[in-house]
This record gives structure tokens, sequence and C-alpha cells, in this order.
């Protein structure tokens, strides 16, 4: 197992259309979050599962976003009708419950807007 | 006003230098505390973790938490230029792998 996976690596999309962005996680990872960076700022939490479980959304999930985590096992992160705001790179991490080590992050998916 | 203040830089040293980073928190409740070293569309990579306060060192890299000022540092000694990086510290109130709260991360330059 060599981490946690994203693809795509990057997206360009016109305004209006919809998107969708795939997470492999560290296959014994039980837990997995999506987070959003934007230039010059630090990640910001999206949301989080356990499991197949959604556990908790950020208010900066607009109802243009959904994650599904189907089975427990890899996630997806869809976002509808884009917005140029929405232009930013999506981070995928995955970690242990009770993991006294962080989380890994993958590398990322970065989507442009235009 | 964020929870977590991180001066941005960009910081330039010499290579060899001794590095030192800050982040301030306002959240009383925080007492998990992460740094995590992001190169160029790359994710961030966990450097090093600490609970509560006091000091962790892991070779170059020492870890410091006060909790008391709301304040965590962390020192790079004999900085290389392949630490070159965005540096960025989070903290969590709780262990377990819950969400963290990111400062905006400082960019460093060690140049030769």
């Amino acid at each position: 197992d060599t981490g946690v996976s994203q693809n795509p690596r990057h997206k360009i999309t016109k305004r209006g259309q919809n998107v969708t962005f795939r997470c492999d996680p560290i296959s014994e990872h039980n837990r997995l979050y999506w987070y959003r960076q934007t230039l010059g700022q630090g990640p910001e939490f999206l949301t989080y599962f356990q499991n197949e479980a959604q556990l908790e959304k950020s208010r900066l999930l607009s109802d243009r976003f959904s994650a599904e985590r189907p089975k427990g096992s890899f996630s997806t992160l869809e976002i509808q009708r884009t917005e140029q705001g929405d232009s930013a790179m999506y981070l995928c991490a995955s970690s242990f419950t009770g993991t006294q080590h962080g989380y890994t992050f993958g590398s990322g998916t970065r989507l442009t807007v235009v | 006003q964020k929870e977590v203040e991180q001066d941005p830089g960009p910081l330039s040293v010499p290579e060899g230098a001794i590095v030192s980073l800050n982040c301030t928190y306002s959240n009383s409740a925080f007492q998990y505390f992460m740094w995590y070293r992001q190169y160029s569309r790359k994710g961030p990579e966990l450097l090093m973790y600490t609970y509560s306060s006091g000091n962790k060192e892991d070779g170059r890299f020492t870890a410091q938490v006060d909790k008391s000022s709301k304040y965590i540092s962390l020192f790079i000694r004999d900085s290389q230029p392949s630490d070159s990086a965005t540096y960025l510290c989070a903290m969590s109130p709780t262990g377990g792998g819950n969400k963290l709260t990111f400062g905006t991360g400082t960019q460093l330059k060690v140049e030769l």
C-alpha cells in the first residue's frame, strides 16, 4: 500500500458543470477526511467519514457538494454546478480512530473552474 | 479573528541556519498539536505530533508547545535546501484522528 491516492490530479471545468473526485485511502484506515485548500491558505475541513458513515460536515460544504463512502472504502466528492470560487486543491486524508499520529494526506486534486 | 494564526512569510535563511516557525491560537480546548510540511503541488506530510505542553525532538526538528501562552513552535537545526517548503501548524481538541484546524502556513526557503 503506497498511501492515499487521489484522482484526477488536475481537473479543469467550465462554470456550471459537475465534477467528481475520487479518494482511495490507506486500506486499513477507517477514517477518511476531505479538506479544501486555496492558494496561500491552510487546508480547511469539509467533511469526514468513519467507515461508511459521514460523521461531520462543515458549514463550508454547501448543498452543491456531496460526499460518499460506500462500503467504507474509497470516497467520492461531487461538486454540482461549479462556480469560480470552487477553484482550489481538494485534499483527502485517512487515519485510524484513536491514532496518535495525525493523518496521511493524498497529493490532492487541483480544480480550476473557468 | 482566526482560531490559529501563522505568519505566512516568506522566510529566507542560509543553509545551516536554525529556523524558528511559530503559531498562536485562541481556542484553549486544543490539546493536540502537529506540524506538517507541504512541498509545492503536494499534500501535507506529517512532521511532528505532540500532546499538551512540552518539547519533542526528532532528528533536526524540535516541536515546543506552551499552552499557557497558546503558542507553539517548530525549530529546524542545520537547515538544508531540501527543507524549502511550506510549514503548516495544525491542532485539535482531541486525539483519535479528529478534524484539524490549520494555520495558513509559513513558506520557507533555505538558500545555498
